[in-house]
């Protein structure tokens, strides 16, 4: 079975505070996709980065970074230097491929409070 | 705006009553899903269409639910009997597949129902 563990329930940082979300999977496919989803208080996910299981290379993009451990199954996102407007719930994801649906199993978020 | 478009945001009805979301999903994405999300929860699968096809179905998925999508782009979900216990937020998504998209699934805002 595919499970997303996602153990920080919220994180409360201070402005330019650097911050990591964590993330733990279980999978028992050799190939696979990881996702990270961003969700403001409006609701809608927004889409950060996609990882293929057999990329581990790690990867930058602006003040956001992700670890990618396969020997661990994890898949960690950081922050650097916060800003308020980073302040959302970020949800881990994993997803199947070639198969019928790739539907994403998330796990439960991480609240990320970045006060000013 | 070509995201995924949802509607109505918002919906307050009385327990019994039906009531329907509809989703348009991104222009020429021949999957789309649709996803429940509740308080402190991630998201979870209810259904998954590839065209017009509905090719799964999530046990959370009762049979007061029913999902269609007839020709193949936009999608409706319509809920009988509403229940307390279906007050949520309903997403949907859609993808198309392929090596360069990696299945990356984009939602929309989503639909905000309360059941009173």
């Amino acid at each position: 079975a595919q499970k997303v563990t996602q153990a920080q329930t919220e994180i409360s940082v201070v402005e330019k505070e650097d911050v990591t979300l964590d993330c733990v999977y279980e999978t028992r496919d050799t190939t696979y996709y990881l996702f990270w989803y961003k969700q403001p208080p409006s609701g809608e996910l927004v889409f950060l980065i996609r990882r293929n299981s057999f990329d581990e290379q790690n990867e930058i993009s602006g003040r956001y970074s992700w670890n990618f451990q396969k020997s661990t199954s994890s898949f960690n996102f950081t922050i650097t230097a916060s800003q308020v407007v980073d302040s959302a719930v970020y949800f881990c994801a994993l997803s199947g491929v070639g198969g019928a649906t790739n539907k994403l199993i998330f796990g439960t978020g991480t609240l990320l409070a970045v006060q000013p | 705006d070509t995201g995924v478009s949802q509607n109505p945001r918002h919906k307050i009805t009385k327990r019994g009553q039906n009531v329907t979301f509809r989703c348009d999903p991104i222009s020429e994405h021949n999957r789309l899903y649709w996803y429940r999300q509740t308080l402190g929860q991630g998201p979870e699968f209810l259904t998954y269409f590839q065209n017009e096809a509905q090719l799964e179905k999530s046990r959370l998925l009762s049979d007061r639910f029913s999902a269609e999508r007839p020709k193949g782009s936009f999608s409706t979900l319509e809920i009988q009997r509403t229940e307390q216990g279906d007050s949520a937020m309903y997403l949907c998504a859609s993808s198309i597949p392929g090596q360069a998209s990696g299945n990356t699934i984009y939602f929309g805002e989503g639909s905000w129902l309360t059941v009173v």
